[in-house]
């Protein structure tokens, strides 16, 4: 079974430019999600979603982060302008449901450096 | 809200020592709790789990046991490897849109 799908794998910018995430779900799986995760820190949620549908965006910087997902499968992450804060791994992730116990799967990760 | 205090690294072992990282949640409910680990370059992948108070999630020779008294979720391996070098983080997952939250992570780096 192929595993969560992201790119690229790294990305350099500089300030107030835009940039843009990818990521393939593993098949299936109804549940995507993103997180940012800052060097020394875990990760952190920053939007749900269940089929295309928003579920949680509550910490979602939404003055410059958007993201969707159209037709329920890929989603992309966008950020517009970016801030040297935003440097940090992007990680998707994907579960077949949203019940407690279930497992979620991560993508290897975009790894994003503002200058 | 929910939250996740691990121990904070990093954590030095040589090969064959016993390993323990502990981590404590504040959690309304009744959370499931979760391990990951993130190899160097690689992704974060589930290592173990357990969803209910007094159940041991175990992989890999890692043991962990859901203590809801002491709201206590301690990594333990008996015997570490220098495969073993990575991030743990523990999670929960709670709440009304049964988000994950991480703790912080710990580095562990075992020793030949």
């Amino acid at each position: 079974e192929a595993g969560v799908a992201q790119s690229p794998r790294y990305k350099i910018i500089e300030k107030r430019q835009s940039v843009a995430f990818w990521c393939n779900p593993i098949s299936g799986h109804a549940t995507l999600y993103w997180y940012q995760q800052i060097l020394g820190q875990g990760p952190k949620l920053l939007i749900q979603f269940q089929n295309n549908g928003v579920v949680d965006d509550s910490q979602l910087p939404k003055d410059r982060f958007s993201a969707e997902r159209l037709k329920g499968v890929d989603s992309t992450l966008k950020i517009q302008p970016a801030k040297l804060e935003d440097s940090a791994v992007y990680l998707c992730a994907s579960s077949s449901s949203t019940s407690q116990g279930d497992t979620q799967y991560f993508g290897p990760g975009t790894r994003l450096t503002v200058l | 809200g929910n939250s996740v205090t691990q121990m904070e690294g990093p954590v030095t072992l040589s090969e064959e020592a016993f390993l323990t990282i502990n981590c404590t949640y504040t959690a309304t409910g009744y959370p499931s709790l979760f391990w990951y680990v993130q190899y160097p370059g690689e992704g974060l992948q589930l290592l173990l789990k357990a969803t209910k108070a007094d159940d041991k999630g175990s992989n890999k020779g890692f043991e962990a046991t859901y203590r809801k008294e002491t709201t206590s979720f301690h990594l333990e391996k008996g015997s570490v490897q220098v495969s073993d070098s990575a991030v743990y983080f523990c999670a929960l997952r709670g709440g009304s849109n049964y988000k994950l939250t991480f703790g912080k992570g710990t580095l562990l780096t075992v020793n030949p």
